[in-house]
């Protein structure tokens, strides 16, 4: 079974741009949570979808968004790029609440 | 809110046993999970536990204590692989997770 996947891996962008991110969970999760993880902050969630719904959200602000397809594929949008942006951004599949949860590897996002 | 503590950094020799604690505070606690995670990887899990007690995978348990609001990983029979950061993570009944800052092993010879 092939793993949670991420692109891209690697991202430079500079302050006011917009990013995109992509996730494709493990075949037959249906939920994905995304997650910021910065040597300062550790790991912080940002929101969860299941079956194309937001269930769940972080304590971020609206230039930070998210959806889902109905393949569970998900896509983070992050506008208006700040500096503190820089970040690695994990997001992990599983197969409902309370369930193990299988993380990408991550797209490392540097804001220039 | 929710406040999860965990040391920082943590230093053992190899074949020995180290146990790493994570205390929290939250409303609507579900379970708590540990993930281990290497240098430039992501998070892989270790655990989850709901129900007050040990649990035994291996060199690897782990303990929760749901009335303390404590719980600890205890790792047997070191090994310089487990140099790693471990994290605990509080699920709750409003299915959020939420991450402590992680604990730094480094195993020596």
């Amino acid at each position: 079974k092939a793993g949670v996947t991420q692109t891209p891996r690697y991202l430079i962008k500079t302050r006011g741009q917009q990013v995109t991110l992509s996730c494709s969970p493990i075949s037959g999760h249906r939920s994905v949570s995304w997650y910021q993880q910065t040597p300062g902050q550790g790991l912080q969630f940002l929101f969860e979808y299941f079956s194309e719904t937001q269930r769940n959200k972080g304590n971020f602000p609206g230039r930070f968004s998210g959806r889902q397809f109905s393949n569970s594929r998900s896509e983070m949008n992050v506008s208006t790029l700040e500096l503190g942006d820089s970040a690695l951004y994990l997001c992990a599949s599983s197969t409902g609440r309370g369930n193990e949860q299988f993380f990408g590897p991550g797209t490392r996002l540097t804001v220039l | 809110g929710q406040n999860i503590d965990q040391p920082t950094e943590m230093t053992a020799t190899e074949g020995a046993i180290v146990q790493i604690n994570c205390t929290y505070q939250t409303s609507g606690f579900n379970g708590l999970f540990w993930y281990q995670q290497h240098a430039g990887e992501a998070p892989t899990f270790l655990s989850y536990n709901v129900l007050d007690g040990l649990e035994e995978k291996g060199r690897f348990s782990s303990f929760l204590s749901r009335s303390k609001g404590y719980s600890y990983l205890l790792l047997k029979e070191l090994q310089m692989k487990d140099s790693a950061s471990y994290l605990c993570a509080v699920y709750t009944n409003a299915g959020k997770s939420t991450f402590g800052d992680g604990t730094t092993l480094t195993v020596k010879p």
